[in-house]
């Protein structure tokens, strides 16, 4: 079965400098959330979307900003980068309305690590 | 205010023995689901179990099933027989609200080392 995919899987990049992660969710979900695990954390919520439009907003910072295109991929761009940015950033997807699917799908994750 | 409380930062468990591995939870919405992840080491986060707040029976799952007790507002993750590949990093998070497309809050996980 397909999986949500993000990319890219690792990410290395200096501070000050910017970054663009991708998500891919699973067809016909229409409904993806980003989620940022710091080293030892726990996943913490960033922003959500339901057909192209913001429909929650967590702890994410103003430097950060992301979509939902027509094909319900998203994208998280991430500027002005800092150390304390270095973590997982996971994308996670599910079909909204459908009361059989309870559970969030969690994408592998994109490791960045800001020097 | 923590919305899931996990006060087992790890546990060490015998192969084929069962864990269980506690969360608490905090909210004052009726309708909310709970849920476990298993993140191994390699970073991936793995759905495991769901509880509707509603559902009348507790939820399993293969090797795991969830105690659930309302009231108390606990929801208690066991596995039972644990295997080597039963390590790892587990989450107890919830979605408040009826519908699912809610954000999840999770907890801070408890680590899981089962020995041979």
């Amino acid at each position: 079965a397909a999986g949500v995919i993000q990319s890219p899987r690792h990410l290395i990049k200096e501070k000050r400098e910017t970054a663009t992660l991708k998500c891919y969710p699973i067809p016909r979900h229409d409904t993806v959330y980003w989620y940022q695990q710091g080293p030892g954390q726990d996943p913490q919520f960033l922003i959500s979307f339901y057909e192209k439009m913001q429909s929650d907003k967590g702890s994410i910072p103003d430097r950060f900003s992301a979509q939902q295109f027509s094909d319900y991929h998203s994208e998280l761009n991430m500027s002005s980068l800092e150390l304390g940015d270095s973590a997982l950033y996971f994308c996670a997807s599910n079909p909204r309305g459908d009361r059989g699917h309870n559970e969030q799908f969690f994408g592998p994750g994109t490791r960045l690590t800001v020097l | 205010a923590q919305k899931i409380t996990q006060t087992q930062p790890g546990m060490f468990v015998q192969e084929k023995e069962a864990v269980t591995l506690d969360c608490t939870y905090d909210t004052s919405d009726p309708s909310y689901g709970l849920f476990w992840y298993k993140q191994p080491s390699s970073g991936e986060m793995i759905f495991l179990i769901y509880q509707g707040s509603y559902d009348q029976q507790n939820a399993t799952e293969g090797r795991y099933s969830l105690n659930f007790q309302k009231a108390r507002k606990s929801a208690n993750l066991v596995i039972s027989a644990s295997q080597l590949g039963d390590s790892a990093m587990y989450f107890c998070a919830m979605r408040e609200g009826h519908s699912n497309d809610y954000k999840l809050s999770f907890g801070a996980g408890t680590t899981v080392t089962v020995r041979a």
